[in-house]
């Protein structure tokens, strides 16, 4: 079935930095959303990509469709302590299935 | 507010108990969706409801059974817990296949 890969695992990183993180795959995907967890939460849905070589922002916040769409990347500009979570990419599969595909997640800490 | 409940969002079984996880979404989505979330291993899907009257087998469906009682409610019930189980489980729901999912806040189990 399709995976997606998503990297770095985790990261450190001090208050102020700019952040990106990435999730690649071997086969097509349609969609492209990128969620947060909160510590004791939910995932929260970010950023919704549609389209090959769509970029959206929001907020510090802006995510890419890649143009072969097999990728897709999230960064994260003048990080803030309330940054930290876990992210997870999800896409869905080309061929019309109606699950999203979920990347196992980055984890960031931000150091004040 | 609008969005995905669950309930309990604690629990502890003894290994060979029963419990039934309960999820209602007030959004008319048609999809739903049971996950497990454990360190290190991201989302995993359990069972998924595409519509009202269908349900499906996920990634790990073993020792989970589900009903969708409506176009609101998706239960997740283990009839014989074991300490495999011990989990984080979050239900979510999309309005169409491939649409970004609302999960709820999840239900922390603990089987001993």
């Amino acid at each position: 079935g399709q995976q997606l890969n998503q990297s770095p695992q985790s990261m450190f990183i001090q208050e102020g930095e700019d952040v990106s993180m990435n999730c690649t795959s071997s086969s097509i995907f349609n969609t492209w959303l990128w969620y947060k967890q909160d510590p004791g939460e939910g995932p929260v849905l970010l950023i919704a990509l549609y389209k090959a070589g769509e970029l959206t922002s929001n907020g510090r916040l802006t995510a890419q469709f890649g143009i072969t769409r097999k990728d897709s990347f999230l960064n994260i500009s003048a990080s803030i302590p309330s940054d930290v979570g876990i992210y997870f990419c999800a896409g869905q599969p080309q061929g019309g299935s109606e699950k999203l595909v979920f990347g196992k997640g980055t984890k960031l800490t931000v150091n004040p | 507010n609008a969005g995905v409940t669950q309930t309990p969002k604690f629990q502890v079984l003894k290994t060979g108990q029963s419990m039934t996880l309960q999820c209602a979404q007030d959004m008319n989505h048609n999809s739903m969706y049971w996950y497990r979330q454990d360190p290190g291993m991201g989302l995993r899907l359990i069972y998924y409801s595409a519509s009202e009257g269908t349900t499906d087998k996920g990634e790990v469906p073993n020792g989970y059974n589900v009903s969708r009682l409506n176009k609101r409610e998706f239960s997740l019930r283990l009839e014989s817990a074991a300490p495999s189980q011990t989990s984080v489980y979050f239900c979510a729901s999309s309005p169409w296949r491939g649409d970004g999912y609302t999960f709820g806040s999840g239900t922390r189990l603990t089987v001993v």
